[in-house]
């Protein structure tokens, strides 16, 4: 089962900043946080992982707490094309070669 | 940008009839998978693939299914007889490294059985 607890559902006005939370409160030394998309019918894209530093790419940021309990996944300026569901995902990188997906977060962007 | 590639996009078949669903990884990578999700539900691991052996599966990929690396380019699925609970969307994806790269998808197959 996912490791990760993630709200069912978010709203994000168009060109402000979405801020996806996730908490993983089992996490331990070994396991990464990674972040994929799932636009409608399409298939899972990767977005970001990070293991305790913040991360950035073109995409987006990924903010990790300190105890790495929880991250925040940022979507600097959300357009339409945001619309998505958002898994947060925990790997262990030295074990695990599958990915196991929850629920994620429905993000829908308004116009 | 290199992507993963699935063909066909929509399968239909009767129940019993096998299907073969085919998967064009990214090139330079070495770890291959399989992931299925049926309308509405989570996306589910099926089976991972390297060195031509499979290297993890879940309770679904059970002895209906087969994974196969034919000519060092395609990756395939084989279902050998569909049952109406294989109706899904069937993902593919590659990575460089098993455990700490990301994994592509590709766009899916929609098989539906009937």
């Amino acid at each position: 089962d996912a490791k990760t607890t993630q709200p069912p559902s978010m709203d994000c006005a168009e060109g402000r900043a979405a801020n996806l939370p996730c908490n993983h409160s089992t996490i331990s030394g070994n396991e990464y946080v990674y972040w994929y998309r799932q636009i409608h019918s399409q298939g899972p894209q990767y977005i970001i992982h990070g293991l305790k530093n913040n991360e950035t790419n073109e995409m987006a940021s990924l903010i990790i707490t300190e105890d790495r309990k929880s991250s925040t996944l940022i979507l600097p300026h959300a357009t339409l094309r945001d619309t998505a569901v958002y898994y947060c995902i925990v790997r262990d990188s030295n074990r695990d070669d599958k990915i196991i997906f929850g629920k994620g977060t429905r993000l829908h962007i308004l116009p | 940008e290199p992507e993963v590639t699935q063909t066909p996009s929509h399968q239909v078949t009767q129940m019993g009839q096998e299907v073969i669903l085919r998967c064009v990884p990214i090139s330079n990578h070495l770890y291959f998978y399989w992931y299925r999700q049926i309308l509405g539900q989570k996306v589910e691991f099926l089976v991972s693939f390297y060195n031509n052996e499979i290297s993890e599966k879940s309770e679904i990929f059970d002895d209906q299914f087969s994974v196969e690396r034919p000519d060092g380019s395609n990756f395939t699925l084989k279902i050998r007889s569909t049952k109406l609970e294989d109706s899904a969307m069937y993902f593919c994806a590659s990575s460089v490294d098993g455990v700490s790269y990301e994994q592509y998808f590709g766009p899916g197959t929609r098989l539906t059985v009937t």
